[in-house]
C-alpha cells in the first residue's frame, strides 16, 4: 500500500509570509499528527487530526494551524514566518486507536523543509 | 509534563552490541516505540513495549521497565548501515484527551570498522 506522502519536499520563504504543507496518510488511517523537528530540539508534537477534528495539540503558537478533509488528508499552514520556523516538518498517519487499543502504526512521510530566510 | 531522557551521541565498532537508554516520566503510560531516522529521512518503526520485558526482533531487541520509567534498544552484530539516530518515544493517555506520542531528542549512532 502507498506510505504516508507529503508535499512539498522543500520550501523556501521569506520571513512574514505563509505556508501551508500537505499531507496524505495510508488509506484507511484516520488520525494524522504533525511534528516539527530541529537539531537543538528533536521531534516536538504539533497538533493531532482525527476525523476531520483536532483532538490534541502541543505547545506552539497560534500561527501554526491545521486541518483535516473528509478523506484523512491533512494541511499545516504557518502565518508569519519566522527565521525560527526553519524545520523538517513531518507527519504521521495512524489508526488512531483509543487508549488500550492496540495501535503499531506511526508511519511517518519524508517531510517537509522549510527554509525561512 | 512528559520528560524523555537519551544520550546524545554513542560511538561503537562493527560487529559489536550496543545499548541505547531511555528514561521518561510521564502520566498515563499507554507504550513506549524506537525508531530510527537515517540523515535526511523519515523515522522508521523499530520496536514497541507496552507491557514489562524484553521484545526480540532480529538484531534489535528493546526491554521496558515501567515501574522504573526505563527502556532500552539493544543492537546486535553491528553493522555499517545502523549508522542513524535512535529516537525514543513515550504514547501517552490523560482521562479526557487523546492519544499523544513525545519523543525523546534522540542518540546518534556511529558504527565504526
Amino acid at each position: 500500500k502507498a506510505g504516508v506522502t507529503q508535499t512539498p519536499r522543500y520550501l523556501i520563504k521569506t520571513r512574514g509570509q505563509q505556508v501551508t504543507l500537505s499531507c496524505s496518510p495510508i488509506s484507511g488511517h484516520r488520525s494524522v499528527s504533525w511534528y516539527q523537528q530541529t537539531p537543538g530540539q528533536g521531534l516536538q508534537f504539533l497538533f493531532e487530526y482525527f476525523s476531520e477534528t483536532q483532538r490534541n495539540k502541543g505547545n506552539f503558537p497560534g500561527r501554526f494551524s491545521g486541518r483535516q478533509f473528509s478523506n484523512s488528508r491533512s494541511e499545516m499552514n504557518v502565518s508569519t514566518l519566522e527565521l525560527g520556523d526553519s524545520a523538517l516538518y513531518l507527519c504521521a498517519s495512524s489508526l488512531g486507536l483509543g487508549a488500550g487499543q492496540v495501535d503499531y502504526g506511526y508511519t511517518f512521510g519524508s517531510g517537509t523543509r522549510l527554509t525561512v530566510v | 509534563g512528559q520528560n524523555i531522557d537519551q544520550p546524545t551521541e554513542m560511538t561503537a565498532t562493527e560487529g559489536a552490541i550496543v545499548q541505547i537508554n531511555c528514561t521518561y516520566q510521564t502520566s498515563g503510560f499507554n507504550g513506549l516505540f524506537w525508531y530510527q531516522q537515517h540523515a535526511g529521512e523519515a523515522p522508521t518503526f523499530l520496536s514497541y513495549n507496552v507491557l514489562d520485558g524484553l521484545e526480540e526482533k532480529g538484531r534489535f531487541s528493546s526491554f521496558l521497565s515501567r515501574s522504573k520509567g526505563y527502556s532500552y534498544l539493544l543492537l546486535k552484530e553491528l553493522q555499517m548501515k545502523d549508522s542513524a539516530s535512535y529516537l525514543c518515544a513515550v504514547r501517552s493517555h490523560e482521562t479526557g484527551t487523546a492519544s499523544k506520542l513525545t519523543f525523546g531528542t534522540g542518540t546518534r549512532l556511529q558504527v565504526t570498522l
